[in-house]
């Protein structure tokens, strides 16, 4: 059974602050992982993914990746109240076109 | 179309009675999919189409569960037999050749009463 687990929250942080968002998943074989924002009542949207072990930084978003632990994490530096949503990891096993794991999501709010 | 379209938005149904959710994928777009989001769950995957042929049908939870897509394009998520169980938001989903240009579709919201 391949799982993708993360902590369903809240976070909340203030504005300004670093929100860490966490995810493991249990199938070793996994090779590429996403995160999606989730706006109340609407559908996913991408806004990061991660391939390689270390960290891919895109503006305010660093995706972090250890194969080795099974661990990705999302960090959302300057955290604004518009990015108070729910935050889902997804992965799979390879890059083309393919389904994928989703976890149940962590909801984050930020508290101006 | 801009982006994937889905229809209708909401949908109401008795017990027992077939529905049909609706999903118009990016143009050009070879993969479609179909999720299903339950409340306070995450997506849970239902079936994935290359062109119109179904290589991983694993995640339909029934036989009361099928879909099909024709010419590339269009697909038609049916449930026969509707259960409160099936209470959701169907999500569908598009991608050209990665998973990392996956779309997602505004959801069908269905409630069976």
């Amino acid at each position: 059974q391949k799982e993708v687990e993360q902590n369903s929250g809240p976070l909340s942080v203030p504005e300004g602050a670093i929100a860490s968002l966490n995810c493991t998943y249990s199938d070793r074989g996994s090779q590429s992982f996403f995160w999606y924002r989730q706006y109340s009542g609407k559908s996913p949207e991408l806004i990061m993914f991660i391939y390689s072990n270390g960290d891919k930084e895109d503006g305010r978003f660093t995706a972090q990746l250890n194969k080795a632990s099974q661990y990705v994490s999302l960090l959302i530096r300057d955290s604004q109240p518009s990015d108070s949503a729910t935050y889902l990891c997804a992965v799979t096993r390879n890059s083309g076109n393919t389904p994928l794991v989703f976890g149940k999501g962590t909801r984050l709010s930020v508290i101006a | 179309g801009a982006g994937v379209s889905q229809s209708p938005s909401n949908k109401v149904t008795e017990k027992g009675k077939d529905v049909e959710l609706r999903c118009d994928p990016i143009s050009g777009h070879t993969a479609l999919y179909w999720y299903r989001q339950s409340l306070g769950q995450g997506l849970e995957f239902l079936i994935y189409f290359q062109g119109n042929s179904a290589p991983d049908k694993s995640g339909l939870p029934s036989d009361r569960f099928s879909a099909e897509r024709t010419g590339g394009s269009v697909s038609t998520l049916t449930i026969q037999r509707t259960q409160q169980e099936d209470s959701a938001v169907y999500l569908c989903a598009s991608s050209l050749s990665s998973v990392s240009s996956t779309y997602f579709g505004p959801g069908t919201r269905l409630t069976v009463t």
